[in-house]
């Protein structure tokens, strides 16, 4: 059965950087976008970007051009998202999340990885 | 970006009632829409693709219609496990973006 599993909580000081896991399992992976979306306490479901794991493209938010980074390997079927220069604001749950095949939707969703950024 | 409103912003009813949600965009999105369901400490689940197709695995008593700018996700008759937090989504216009949610308590 298709998984997405993501890496454990993170706590950071602002100004750091992180950078949370996705694994995926049960699909051939590089056959499907990957999506990043985080929930932020109080806020709304937002989008941050997605992720071509066939040639590594991306296309990010505007909010976050500059400060994020996805990257894929292929030989274990995982993605990453990195965010630097954290602030107090970027306190949320990170959710990897796949799309079908010419879907407009997410079909499967990583467990959330919790983020906290506190000094 | 489009923008998406959600009403209301919550919903208390009983087991057993009908609820309906209302999802309204700022433009055109076409018929590229989704619901899901969120519940604490879960992922999002996805209800409803493409404004009005059930995704896999998703009981009949969730429907969701509209086309355009306004849509609707009703469930017709609420079980336990329903009661949630259900955003809408559109993947029309990049950047994709959801609604605020709508949280459908008990009453």
């Amino acid at each position: 059965q298709v998984q997405l599993v993501q890496s454990g909580a993170e706590v950071k000081k602002p100004g750091a950087s992180v950078r949370v896991s996705c694994k995926a399992s049960g699909y051939t992976f590089t056959n499907y976008f990957l999506h990043w979306v985080r929930l932020a306490p109080g806020q709304s479901l937002e989008w941050m970007g997605i992720i071509n794991p066939t040639g590594g493209d991306t296309d990010y938010a505007q909010k976050f051009q500059g400060r994020v980074t996805m990257t894929r390997d292929t030989s274990t079927s995982t993605v990453y998202l990195e965010l630097s220069s954290l602030r107090s604001e970027d306190t949320a749950v990170y959710y990897c999340a796949r799309e079908p095949r010419g879907g407009h939707e997410y079909d499967y969703w990583g467990q959330g990885t919790l983020v906290t950024v506190s000094s | 970006e489009i923008v998406l409103t959600q009403s209301p912003a919550t919903l208390s009813l009983s087991p057993g009632e009908r609820a309906i949600l209302s999802c309204r965009a700022s433009q055109s999105v076409s018929s590229y829409l989704a619901w899901y369901q969120h519940k604490p400490g879960q992922a999002p689940r996805l209800l409803i693709y493409d404004a009005s197709n059930r995704a896999t695995g998703i009981p009949a008593r969730f429907s969701g219609s509209g086309s355009g700018t306004h849509f609707t996700l009703t469930i017709s008759s609420l079980e336990p496990e329903d009661f949630a937090v259900y955003y809408c989504q559109q993947r029309s216009n990049w950047p994709s973006t959801f609604g605020p949610g709508t949280k459908v308590d008990i009453k």
